[in-house]
């Protein structure tokens, strides 16, 4: 398995504001990904980051809302950019680990007032 | 986005007993994965499915990849208290990178 960090574990953020997201794997890994789980909700993936290219954003979610990094295989940012309470969601940061599974790290939980 | 069919949503069972949840899709899978999340953390995985018909245990945790590649199911025997949380199921399409998530069964205890 993987081990995974995020930071930070938690914000309170004010509207307009942007926050960014880091997420640490402990080993090189070719895919990570970013999914958004709202209170009580399912996961649901924001985008698909390689090392060297840019995001795949799934429908509903794009660049200038949700920018992302991914500067080498061991370390991805997201950004939630101006920010609104609708955002107030935990963000989770993934990682392909083989055969074909995912690790996830523990999330940040952010809070938009 | 697209989501499996998980049910039931939620159960509520006494320590000791044993659990069966399920998921369904239109659509098959080449993988089937299942998480556990409890409050506050991220999903950890539990079992992972690669083979139709395959059945997979881990502890007191049994899963089986349907045969029609379309389903999977999770049973928890003899549960305790820390099996507490919401279990998902997620499928992955041949060849794609991304999972598909099932909405979730939140699993309650009474000791």
């Amino acid at each position: 398995s993987a081990v995974i960090s995020q930071k930070p574990s938690r914000d309170i953020c004010q509207r307009g504001t942007s926050l960014t997201i880091q997420c640490q794997v402990d080993s090189q890994v070719t895919m990570m990904f970013w999914y958004r789980q709202q209170p009580g909700q399912s996961l649901t993936l924001i985008a698909t980051a390689n090392q060297g290219s840019e995001a795949t954003y799934e429908s509903g979610f794009v660049i200038d809302k949700f920018p992302i990094s991914r500067p080498n295989l061991t370390f991805s940012t997201l950004t939630v950019s101006n920010m609104s309470p609708e955002d107030s969601s935990i963000y989770l940061c993934s990682a392909d680990r083989g055969p074909e599974t995912q690790y996830f790290g523990p999330g940040t939980r952010l809070l938009v007032l | 986005g697209q989501q499996l069919n998980q049910s039931p949503q939620s159960m509520f069972i006494q320590e000791g007993e044993d659990v069966s949840m399920n998921c369904t899709s239109s659509s098959i899978f080449n993988t089937w994965l299942w998480y556990k999340q409890d409050p506050g953390e991220g999903p950890v995985l539990l079992i992972a499915l690669y083979k139709a018909g395959e059945l997979t245990s881990n502890g007191r945790l049994t899963a089986q990849f349907g045969i029609t590649r379309k389903d999977s199911f999770l049973n928890i025997s003899a549960s305790i208290p820390s099996d507490v949380g919401i279990y998902f199921c997620a499928g992955r399409y041949q060849g794609a990178q991304k999972l598909v998530f099932g909405q979730g069964t939140r699993l309650t205890i009474n000791p």
